[in-house]
């Protein structure tokens, strides 16, 4: 079952703070987040395990409530490279089988 | 660059017609992965190869199907095209066959069915 993002689109001024949020309704094992640009490849932000584990880059910050299912991922003090569509994907078990994202928040970071 | 390559990067075709998407995973990656992204559809999972072997099936129609090749590249081939077939296809891998690890994504084939 699909993830769901909110809100479904965000616009800043550089420097100013955003906050986004990916429900399930399942338990999950892990969430990642990835961050795409138009018309080209997702990349990847940061992994959020069941019990607290975290992989990803230092300038990333983000977490994890198991008891809700909630992720939520903190752009912090935005730049204009921030600007682009954040999927949030959630794995529900260990088997590395497949993500399932969610539908997208929008983020434009104006100057 | 993630190190997954992709061809071709773009693809024009017309209703009814076959044709084959490849992907080389990062060196020493066995796992692959197929994503769909349409417009209306989101980024969907289409299918897993682990080492040569299918690992897991997501929403992929009965009209396509994929390979895993000994040298660990994979085709993804879609027949009888139609026009929602449309759509961005990206070719992802991954080092382990376990979860929690992060999926490389490649710059993706760019399917037009006219």
């Amino acid at each position: 079952q699909q993830p769901v993002q909110s809100p479904q689109a965000v616009i800043l001024r550089e420097g100013e703070d955003a906050v986004i949020n990916c429900s399930s309704s399942k338990a999950l094992y892990s969430v990642h987040w990835y961050r795409q640009k138009h018309g080209e490849a997702p990349v990847f932000l940061m992994i959020l395990l069941k019990g607290g584990e975290q992989k990803g880059h230092d300038k990333i910050s983000a977490s994890f409530n198991e008891k809700k299912q909630q992720s939520s991922l903190y752009l912090t003090a935005s730049q204009l490279s921030y600007s682009g569509t954040y999927f949030c994907g959630t794995e529900r078990t260990a088997a590395g089988n497949k993500l399932t994202f969610g539908g997208g928040t929008r983020v434009l970071v104006k100057p | 660059d993630s190190g997954v390559t992709q061809t071709p990067k773009h693809l024009i075709t017309a209703t009814g017609q076959r044709v084959t998407l490849r992907c080389s995973p990062r060196s020493g990656d066995l796992s692959v992965y197929w994503y769909q992204q349409s417009l209306d559809q989101g980024l969907q999972f289409l299918i897993q190869y682990y080492n040569g072997e299918e690992r897991a099936k997501g929403n992929i129609l009965e009209r396509f199907s994929a390979q895993q090749f000994p040298d660990l590249h994979s085709e993804l081939n879609l027949s009888s095209l139609e026009l929602g077939d449309s759509a961005l296809y990206f070719c992802a891998s991954s080092p382990l066959i376990s979860g929690g690890n992060e999926q490389f994504f490649g710059p993706g084939t760019r399917l037009t069915v006219l």
